[in-house]
């Protein structure tokens, strides 16, 4: 099942904050979190594996609710460099390690 | 981190013609390779996934004649797209997994744009 992203988009003034969410209707195994350029792969930001987890990465953080049937990217005092689509890849159990893609949330922060 | 590398990163053809994209892993064994494919502004979609040695496993609605995937070594999977047509046109990207278990990242290739003329 695909997992549902919130907002499809966001424009952001350089120094704002901005929430994204990703959303399964059943308990994941995992959640993965990627941002891709236009044109290129995507690149990994961090995976959460349990419920209540939360992971930092810069300016970056992500939590996991208790029951792991949601995530939320944290991205605070946003840069030019962070404008992108912002991608949640969720696993379920016994899937063979596939990841299930989000349509992606995007991100463009200006001047 | 660990590199996969994907070549070539543009390729154009002419109708009916068939065109191989390979995905190396350079620096780890990739047990699992995935192939996706991309239409501009939208999400990945997979193709299928391959496991070094045996067949790979194709997503419903994926012609697996169409779309020959090969994952002879634990470095290298391809991905030929036969008698391609202008509708092949697209953004494939592969990404592929070490011996980890389900909470290893995925490694993403780096792309490559087909355009069918």
């Amino acid at each position: 099942q695909q997992p549902v992203q919130s907002p499809q988009a966001v424009i952001l003034r350089e120094g704002e904050d901005a929430v994204i969410n990703c959303s399964s209707s059943k308990a994941l195994y995992s959640v993965h979190w990627y941002r891709q350029k236009h044109g290129e792969a995507p690149v990994f930001l961090m995976i959460l594996l349990k419920g209540g987890e939360q992971k930092g990465h810069e300016k970056i953080s992500a939590s996991f609710n208790e029951k792991k049937q949601q995530s939320s990217l944290y991205l605070t005092a946003s840069q030019l460099s962070y404008s992108g689509t912002y991608f949640c890849g969720t696993r379920n159990a016994g899937n063979n390690r596939k990841l299930i893609w989000g349509l992606g949330t995007s991100l463009a922060v200006n001047p | 981190g660990a590199v996969v590398s994907q070549h070539p990163s543009r390729v154009i053809c002419k109708s009916g013609t068939s065109v191989k994209i390979e995905c190396r892993s350079l620096d780890f064994q990739a047990t699992t390779m995935f192939w996706y494919r991309q239409f501009p502004k939208q999400s990945l979609m997979l193709m299928a996934t391959s496991n070094e040695g045996s067949k790979a496993t194709y997503e419903q609605g994926v012609e697996k004649d169409k779309f020959l995937i090969n994952h002879a070594s634990l470095t290298l999977s391809t991905l030929t797209v036969t008698s391609a047509h202008p509708e092949d046109s697209s953004f494939y990207i592969c990404s592929a997994s070490s011996r980890g278990g389900m909470n290893t990242e995925a490694f993403f290739g780096q792309g490559t744009r087909l355009t069918v003329v």
